[in-house]
């Protein structure tokens, strides 16, 4: 079984770009959440998706991020423009269900200079 | 004040070392997340628990949901074990993790010398 895959792994991009990160979860997993950790900090829950509809964005910390799940299947999350403090590692993960377990992709760090 | 507390922050140990990490939290849950995270890596599940204990070869959890409290032990201790170790957990009630999310602790870096 495939995992999940996150692309890209890295990403450096200047003050004021747009960056775009991708999320494939495990093909039939309905819930999909996006996380991130900037530097010394605990990572964060930014977002929930159940299939391809937010079921939970209220860790989104401001407009200038936009996630979408086109079909249920892959997520996107944008950055527009980019900021110095949105540097850190994105995480997605996937689950069946809230009564399984997660599994992580490997992480997609932005570093924005 | 963070709702899930981990300890220690980094814990340094000679190979073979039994190794305890405690993670502490302050709010209800359902589950409590043990994940692993190499270097440059991304993070690894190594346990699910909302009661009890589980094993996996080396690696022993426990979790006493009266007292709030969770540890990860890793028997006969191994470079390769170097990572962080983070504690999460998915609240009964809204606490910043999403409805259905993980609300994380800081992490605990460990190495193991040879």
């Amino acid at each position: 079984e495939a995992g999940v895959t996150q692309f890209p792994s890295h990403s450096v991009i200047e003050k004021g770009q747009t960056v775009t990160l991708r999320c494939d979860p495990i093909s039939g997993h309905d819930n999909l959440y996006w996380y991130r950790r900037v530097m010394g900090k605990e990572i964060k829950f930014l977002l929930h998706f159940v299939k391809e509809s937010k079921q939970d964005e209220s860790g989104m910390p401001n407009n200038r991020f936009l996630a979408e799940r086109t079909g249920g299947t892959y997520s996107t999350l944008k950055v527009q423009p980019a900021e110095l403090e949105d540097s850190g590692v994105y995480f997605c993960a996937s689950s069946p269900s809230f009564l399984w377990g997660y599994t992580f992709g490997s992480g997609t760090r932005l570093t924005v200079v | 004040k963070n709702e899930v507390e981990q300890s220690p922050q980094n814990l340094t140990a000679q190979e073979g070392e039994f190794i305890t990490i405690n993670c502490s939290y302050s709010v209800g849950i359902s589950a409590l997340h043990w994940l692993q995270q190499h270097p440059g890596g991304g993070i690894v599940s190594l346990f699910m628990l909302s009661s009890g204990k589980k094993k996996h070869g080396r690696l022993i959890a426990t979790i006493n949901i009266q007292e709030k409290h969770s540890s990860l032990h890793i028997t006969a201790s191994h470079p390769r074990d170097s990572a962080v170790y983070i504690c999460a957990v998915r609240s009964t009630t809204y606490s910043g993790g999403g409805a259905d999310g993980l609300t994380f602790g800081k992490g605990t870096h460990l190495i193991i010398q040879p």
